[in-house]
């Protein structure tokens, strides 16, 4: 397996700009994660899916968040408008339960920058 | 709720030096807990994992023992090398509504001279 794939790994947009960030998870994983890290808050978990459904949110920081997970391969994580505070490193991750102890694997990550 | 205190970085050592980097956690029940690596511009990738107290994880040189009498899980190198720069995140997973929900500390930044 390739592992996780994220795209772009790199994004750099004016503010109010749409932003999509992808994510492919490991075949078979039934979690997936994501998360946002910056110098000031470290790893931060924004939302993660069971089986294609959001299962928490709560990590969203506001509306111009989203995120979709159409199907077992693929997902998706929006903002719209973007805004210079929401420059970070993006990762997307994902998890087999019958891993045991969760074990999670993370992509390469998107690094966004709103000028 | 769940959290996990590491030492803040950075930590710079020279090359074939004793590495320890301190983690503690506050958590109820019986939590998994995990050491991740992250080289720079890549994600973070398992480094090693204890299940239960006791146990004691290994991996590439480095080990960590859970010890639940002091809530820690330091992790341990007897000879660093250059190439294990990188920042060390200390995390602990516990069963939350059916979900393995997993805490992470903020990050040990290690840089090894030659």
């Amino acid at each position: 397996d390739a592992g996780v794939i994220q795209s772009p790994r790199h994004e750099v947009t004016e503010m109010g700009q749409e932003v999509t960030l992808r994510c492919k998870p490991i075949s078979g994983h039934d979690y997936l994660f994501w998360y946002r890290q910056t110098m000031m808050r470290g790893l931060e978990l924004l939302i993660y899916f069971n089986n294609n459904v959001p299962i928490d949110d709560s990590g969203m920081p506001e509306d111009r968040f989203s995120a979709k997970m159409p199907n077992a391969s693929f997902s998706t994580l929006k903002i719209q408008p973007s805004e210079p505070r929401d420059s970070a490193v993006y990762f997307c991750a994902s998890s087999d339960r019958d891993s045991g102890a969760n074990v999670l694997t993370f992509g390469a990550g998107s690094r966004l920058t709103v000028l | 709720g769940d959290s996990v205190t590491q030492m803040e970085g950075p930590v710079t050592l020279s090359e074939e030096a004793f590495l320890t980097i301190n983690c503690t956690y506050t958590a109820t029940g019986y939590p998994s807990l995990f050491w991740y690596v992250q080289y720079p511009g890549e994600g973070l990738q398992l480094l090693l994992k204890a299940t239960k107290a006791d146990d004691k994880g290994s991996n590439k040189g480095f080990e960590a023992t859970y010890r639940k009498e002091t809530t820690s899980f330091h992790l341990e190198k007897g000879s660093v090398q250059v190439s294990d720069s990188a920042v060390y995140f200390c995390a602990l997973t516990r069963a939350s509504g059916g979900y393995q929900k997993v805490t992470f500390g903020i990050g040990t930044k290690l840089q090894v001279i030659p």
